[in-house]
Parts: structure tokens; sequence; C-alpha cells
């Protein structure tokens, strides 16, 4: 089945400092990434979606100049949360769909817990 | 927009069956999925359903009614490692991109 890695799994920051985060669809292209949010017991929140060779499309409430997306080929999209504060800690997933596979929904990455201390 | 709801938490014992209930509000609506996320991971995909009917995985079925804008999860044979979070989705019919949209999750804890 289609494979979405994420790197790195979890990462420790210094308030104000930026943190990237990639997501890569392994066995298929992937013109399309998701990038979600989660916070402790609560469900996963869309943030943007990331388009390749185009900007990203944020969800209301989002700041663009914040979380930085990238989606610069057809298996990369990386996120990169600039000046990193506390509340920024957080759960973050991405995810792509294989517009090959037929009735199915998305592949996640596994996930990357960011902590800002 | 859309809005999805399902039971914050659910328990249920080892060995028995457990369904968990989906109920959504979409401007647009491609099918409703089911997925499954254990503390600490990502989530992942079960099961997903475009029409009418009752769509079985195993010790897993989902079911959809779309003029009751109604689905369920249904869980059979429980086991301790089915303790997880299960959240029902929507795909936006109106995004080109078919972004998915996660209702606030169901907890489900299994006692032996």
């Amino acid at each position: 089945g289609a494979v979405v890695s994420q790197h790195p799994s979890w990462v420790i920051c210094k308030s104000g400092t930026s943190v990237k985060i990639e997501c890569r669809s392994l066995d298929f292209q992937a013109t399309t990434m998701f990038w979600y949010r989660q916070f402790p017991k609560q469900s996963l929140m869309l943030m943007a979606t990331s388009n390749e060779g185009s900007k990203a499309t944020y969800e209301q409430g989002v700041e663009k100049d914040k979380f930085l997306i990238n989606h610069a080929s057809l298996t990369l999209s990386t996120l990169t949360v600039t000046s990193a504060h506390p509340e920024d800690s957080s759960f973050y997933i991405c995810s792509a769909r294989d517009p090959d596979i037929q009735n199915t929904e998305a592949f996640f990455g596994q996930g990357t817990r960011l902590t800002v201390v | 927009g859309q809005s999805l709801e399902q039971p914050s938490e659910v328990t249920a014992v080892e060995g028995a069956i457990v369904q968990i209930n989906c109920t959504y509000q979409t401007s647009g609506f491609y099918g409703l999925s089911w997925y499954q996320q254990h503390d600490g991971g990502a989530p992942t995909f079960l099961s997903y359903n475009a029409l009418d009917g009752l769509e079985e995985t195993g010790r897993f079925s989902s079911f959809l009614s779309r003029s009751d804008s109604y689905g369920y999860l249904l869980l059979q044979e429980l086991q301790m490692k089915d303790s997880a979070s299960y959240f029902c989705a929507v795909r936006d019919r109106h995004s080109s991109a078919s972004k998915i949209i996660f209702g606030s999750g169901t907890r489900l804890s299994i006692r032996p």
C-alpha cells in the first residue's frame, strides 16, 4: 500500500527557533499533501493543503507566515514552524492520497511531536 | 462547511461488540471514512463507505446511510489492542484537493 514517511518523529527546540518537518510519499506521487495539528486528546485539525509547484492553501485561523509550507516536488512537502513558541507544541501530521487507488482515503505519516521549551 | 459528531468515549468488554456512531453535515459528500489512532501514533485508515450499506473488513465493519447522514463503525470480538481513538471523517467535495475533515474522535476503552 501507499506509504507516507514523516521526519523527524519528535523534536525539542528552544523558543524563538524554527523547525522543519518533512513529509515524503515513498511509492507514489502526491500532487497534494495535507498538514494537520493535533493537541492532546483532541481531533486532527487541518492546517493547510500543500500543492506541488504552487502556494499552499491555509485554513482559516492558521498563520501562513508562521507555518511555512513548501511542496517542491511530487514526493516531498515541508512544514517549517518559524519562531516557535511553547503554544506551538503539538503533534503535527501530514497525509497524502494516492490518486491511483480508488475508494480509499488518506495515508498518514508517522507524525512529529514538537516540544518548544 | 462540514461538521461531524461522534461520542467522546465508549467502554466495552473484551470479546464483545461495540458500535461507534457518526452523524455528519456537509455541503457536499463523497463518502465517510474511519480511522484508528493509538496514543502517540498516527491515524491509520480503516474503512471507507461511498454508498449506502455495510462494508466488512475482518472484525471491523462500517455502515453508511446517506439519506440519514449517518454512519457507524462496528468492531466485533474486541481485543485489548483495539483500545484507541476512532475518528470518522468526510472528504470535502467542494475542495479541488479533496481535503479530509475529521470528527472529534471516540476514545474506546476495553476492559478485560
